[in-house]
């Protein structure tokens, strides 16, 4: 079955580490997006990538780095910098810019506790 | 900012019944408008999407309506079942990009069986 996979599922860090989250697909999309979600928040855009090795800031990546060396794979990178990284992290991706009849996918989601 | 936003945050239903979660939208450039359904623990599941140029679209029980002059965007779920508990997010592509998604902050429906 084609689709997104994030892994791990929970992740436990502790302050002042970086980590790094996964995240892989095999639906040969071109995009791929970085969201963070906090308890009753909408999602939060981290990073977005429109291609291979070229990827954008989103509203929130302060804290966050990101690389997409393959079309498959978009990890991304929680920083020692990012005050509060503890949330659920999502990673999508879609065929262009998500758009009609071809919206962003889903992963189920890393969540990510730093104490 | 502009933002997308939802006006209620909680809507409980009897199986069976049809379902109505309402959302508000600011940016009048936005013109791309999608319905996510997120489990518990699970990521956000697309629904439906409608362009701007439309008013109306249909899916498998659930309709989706677009009212541009009032900005309001509202997803029907027909004859609601226990499994469509869940929450369900609007999202626009504020300013018209694709690429960067506006998510309003979630319906909390619970369907009572």
């Amino acid at each position: 079955d084609g689709g997104i996979t994030q892994s791990p599922k929970y992740l436990f860090r502790k302050e002042g580490q970086n980590v790094t989250l996964s995240c892989e697909q095999n639906l040969n999309h071109d995009a791929m997006y970085w969201y963070r979600q906090d308890p009753g928040q909408g999602l939060r855009l981290i990073y977005y990538s429109q291609i291979v090795n070229d990827f954008q800031k989103g509203d929130i990546a302060e804290g966050y780095s990101v690389s997409r060396e393959k079309k498959e794979s978009f990890p991304l990178t929680v920083t020692s910098a990012q005050k509060n990284p503890t949330a659920f992290y999502l990673c999508a991706s879609s065929t262009t810019g998500g758009s009609y009849n071809s919206p962003l996918h889903f992963g189920n989601g890393t969540r990510l506790t730093v104490t | 900012g502009e933002s997308v936003g939802l006006h209620l945050p909680t809507l409980s239903v009897q199986e069976g019944d049809n379902s109505i979660i309402n959302c508000a939208y600011s940016n009048s450039a936005s013109d791309y408008f999608i319905w996510y359904k997120q489990e518990s623990g699970k990521g956000p599941q697309f629904i439906i999407d409608i362009r701007s140029n439309m008013d109306k679209r249909q899916g498998q029980r659930v309709t989706v309506l677009l009212n541009k002059t009032v900005k309001h965007l509202s997803l029907q779920i027909a004859a609601t079942q226990p499994g469509d508990s869940a929450v369900y997010f609007c999202a626009e592509n504020s300013g018209g990009s694709n690429y960067k998604l506006t998510f309003g902050k979630g319906t909390l429906l619970t369907v009572n069986p």
